[in-house]
């Protein structure tokens, strides 16, 4: 069974910083290109960063440019988001996601998506 | 960059058609391809509905569909069931090389 589990979330003082980690198995991690996706409480989707199937290319939105980086361990089946310097506004639900074989990796083609992390940023 | 932009609600009865537009820029809807649609239900993952403005992945009922006009994308969703009350947002890529979303649309089936 194709799975993402994400996992790392947690209460962060504004800030502060927090690594997610999402967990892949059922399939080749390794050649697949991934996304964190976030969701605010009660709000709309909010694309966050996506990284290449080797990790060479990685993607972030404007906004978020400077405080989060993206990797992957492909030897672990692992992604990763490190998020730093966290704000109230960085509280939500954080998903993510693999954009289906051979497409490309900004095409929004998400196949799988994980159940989510909760990230809270309060003092 | 700002997120497309979309109705807050629509609604329809069992049966009934109904449309969600997605209006975007230059930047994004309008000179790209890769425009998406996702359906979430209350505390569940998002699903693509459809992708590249009008393909529906395997599995997918073909009572969704998408299209793309100018600087809006729309998808349709004909005989409404029950099950399609959800929140739906549309996504797309831009010359930013960066994926933007919609503010997304509740879905209410009367």
């Amino acid at each position: 069974e194709v799975q993402l589990v994400e996992s790392g979330g947690g209460l962060v003082k504004p800030g502060g910083s927090l690594r997610l980690s999402c967990t892949a198995s059922g399939f080749t991690f390794r050649s697949y290109a991934m996304h964190w996706v976030r969701q605010a409480p009660g709000k709309g989707l909010e694309w966050v960063s996506a990284i290449s199937s080797s990790g060479a290319y990685i993607y972030y939105a404007d906004s978020l440019r400077g405080r989060f980086t993206i990797s992957r361990d492909n030897a672990k089946n692992s992604l990763y988001l490190q998020m730093n310097s966290l704000r109230v506004e960085d509280t939500g639900i954080y998903y993510c996601a693999r954009i289906k074989y051979s497409a490309f990796e900004l095409g929004g083609d998400f196949d799988c998506w994980g159940q989510g992390t909760l990230v809270i940023i309060s003092s | 960059q700002s997120a497309l932009t979309q109705p807050a609600s629509v609604s329809g009865s069992p049966g009934q058609s109904i449309t969600i537009s997605c209006t975007g820029t230059s930047s994004d809807v309008v000179t790209y391809k890769y425009v998406s649609w996702y359906q979430q239900h209350p505390g569940k993952a998002p699903k693509v509905m459809i992708y590249e403005v009008s393909n529906r992945p395997s599995g997918v009922s073909d009572r969704f569909s998408g299209s793309k006009s100018g600087n809006t994308a729309s998808l349709s969703i004909s005989g409404l069931q029950a099950e399609d009350e959800a929140d739906y947002y549309c996504s797309s890529y831009t010359s930013n090389t960066t994926l933007i979303f919609g503010g997304g649309t509740k879905l209410t089936v009367l």
